[in-house]
């Protein structure tokens, strides 16, 4: 199985602040990664795929980029609504796995 | 509207089986692969397995194999998804997703405790 590799685990930052989350994965995945965003009792919500293509209605705010092993999820200036938790997941190959998660906190 | 509806929350006892149900609308349900990803509390992502609608081949999770079963009517469009002999470490939030618009959308969720 692939293992995703997220880091940090908790990030505590301010409203405005750029934040940069990195998931590395155990081997090459090409760009077959995708990025969610869960609050709390909600289920996760797309926000990447294709480690860069933003889904619809998603903020310009978010970006995606990496490809093989290495890759991040930046947010270029955080709102209030984008403190929750991250998860990274590959798709390149069966069983599909996740990043444990990072959790975005308010500074 | 692309939504996914699941069934409602479930309380089950060790050893008994249970099955959630996902009903697609506003898209053709035959067309996109659904997955199932499970959350236990404060816990992360786990992804259990993945049924083609059109045809009904299945694909699993190593760790569920022998103990989960996907299937799908397509005259409702709904995917079911089984899971048997259940122990308290299953107790989680189940997702249904569909690769609709690349794992997306989710379904709402559906608790699931297993308890004496």
């Amino acid at each position: 199985d692939i293992q995703m590799t997220q880091s940090p685990s908790s990030l505590s930052a301010s409203v405005g602040d750029r934040v940069t989350i990195t998931c590395r994965a155990s081997q090459g995945i090409r760009n077959y990664l995708a990025w969610f965003q869960q609050k709390p009792g909600k289920a996760p919500k797309s926000l990447i795929y294709a480690a860069s293509s933003l889904q619809s209605g998603v903020p310009s705010r978010f970006s995606g980029s990496g490809s093989g092993t290495d890759f991040t999820l930046t947010i270029s200036s955080l709102h209030p609504e984008d403190f929750a938790t991250y998860y990274c997941q590959q798709y390149n190959s069966h069983p599909i796995t996740f990043g444990q998660g990072t959790r975005l906190e308010i500074k | 509207q692309v939504q996914l509806v699941q069934s409602g929350a479930e309380m089950k006892k060790p050893g008994a089986s249970l099955k959630v149900s996902c009903k697609a609308s506003g898209y053709s349900f035959t067309n996109y692969f659904m997955h199932w990803v499970r959350q236990a509390p404060g816990q992360g992502l786990e992804w259990m397995g993945v049924i083609n609608p059109s045809g009904g081949s299945t694909t699993y999770a190593q760790k569920f194999q022998g103990r989960v079963t996907m299937t799908r009517d397509t005259s409702t469009s709904t995917v079911y998804m089984e899971l048997s002999s259940l122990r308290s470490e299953d107790t989680a939030v189940y997702y249904c997703l569909s690769h609709y618009n690349w794992f997306d959308p989710w379904g709402q969720g559906t608790l699931v405790t297993v308890s004496s």
